[in-house]
């Protein structure tokens, strides 16, 4: 199957810093690819779709200004969380769809201390 | 709207138990179905799926039938290990595009020796 590719898998950051995850499709083109968060014990919520060349299309009460997402080629989407705080802390996946099924990156636990 | 309806755990069972996990949904057209797996700390990875009634999905002992006219697509293991302690997702594509896949809220499953 397709491989997707998400970086960093951990990342420890201060309160007020930017932490910037990235999303990589391998073995295919996506130009479309979807953020979801994960809180503790729960299902994947969905952020936002990321749309190759255009501005990411953010689901109902997710801060855009705070979670900045840039597609800017076929490969690649990124996830920046910006001014992180403790509250933000959770687990990140992205994932892609060249065939009806998703694919999933590894997910990046973000903790902000 | 589409909506998937999994049963909710946690699902404690010893090993060689059997394991019926069910999962209904609501769409409209003819979705794919998908069960997806979870381990501690990681993405998902997509365990089995139907494309069209009556599929039978299986992989690594799992079975689940996308059943039309009960609209179900219940996961079943004969014989669970250990290694199989985990989260299980139901989730639906509707097939039409990029779009993200519609997940029910999970199933974490512990299977004790």
């Amino acid at each position: 199957g397709a491989v997707v590719s998400q970086h960093p898998s951990r990342v420890i950051c201060k309160s007020g810093t930017s932490v910037k995850i990235e999303c990589r499709s391998l073995d295919f083109q996506a130009t479309t690819m979807f953020w979801y968060r994960q809180f503790p014990k729960q299902s994947l919520m969905l952020m936002a779709t990321s749309n190759e060349g255009s501005k990411a299309t953010y689901e109902q009460g997710v801060e855009k200004d705070k979670f900045l997402i840039n597609h800017a080629s076929l490969t690649l989407s990124t996830l920046t969380v910006t001014s992180a705080h403790p509250e933000d802390s959770s687990f990140y996946i992205c994932s892609a769809t060249p065939e009806p099924e998703a694919f999933f990156g590894q997910g990046t636990r973000l903790t902000v201390v | 709207g589409n909506s998937v309806t999994q049963m909710e755990g946690p699902v404690t069972l010893s090993e060689e138990a059997f394991l019926t996990i069910n999962c209904t949904y609501t769409a409209t057209g003819y979705p794919s179905l998908f069960w997806y797996v979870q381990y501690p700390g990681e993405g998902l990875q997509l365990l089995l799926k139907a494309t069209k009634a009556d599929d039978k999905g299986s992989n690594k002992g799992f079975e689940a039938t996308y059943r039309k006219e009960t609209t179900s697509f219940h996961l079943e293991k004969g014989s669970v290990q250990v290694s199989d302690s985990a989260v299980y997702f139901c989730a639906l594509s509707p097939n039409s595009g990029n779009t993200p896949l519609v997940f029910g809220k999970g199933t974490r499953l512990s299977v004790i020796a």
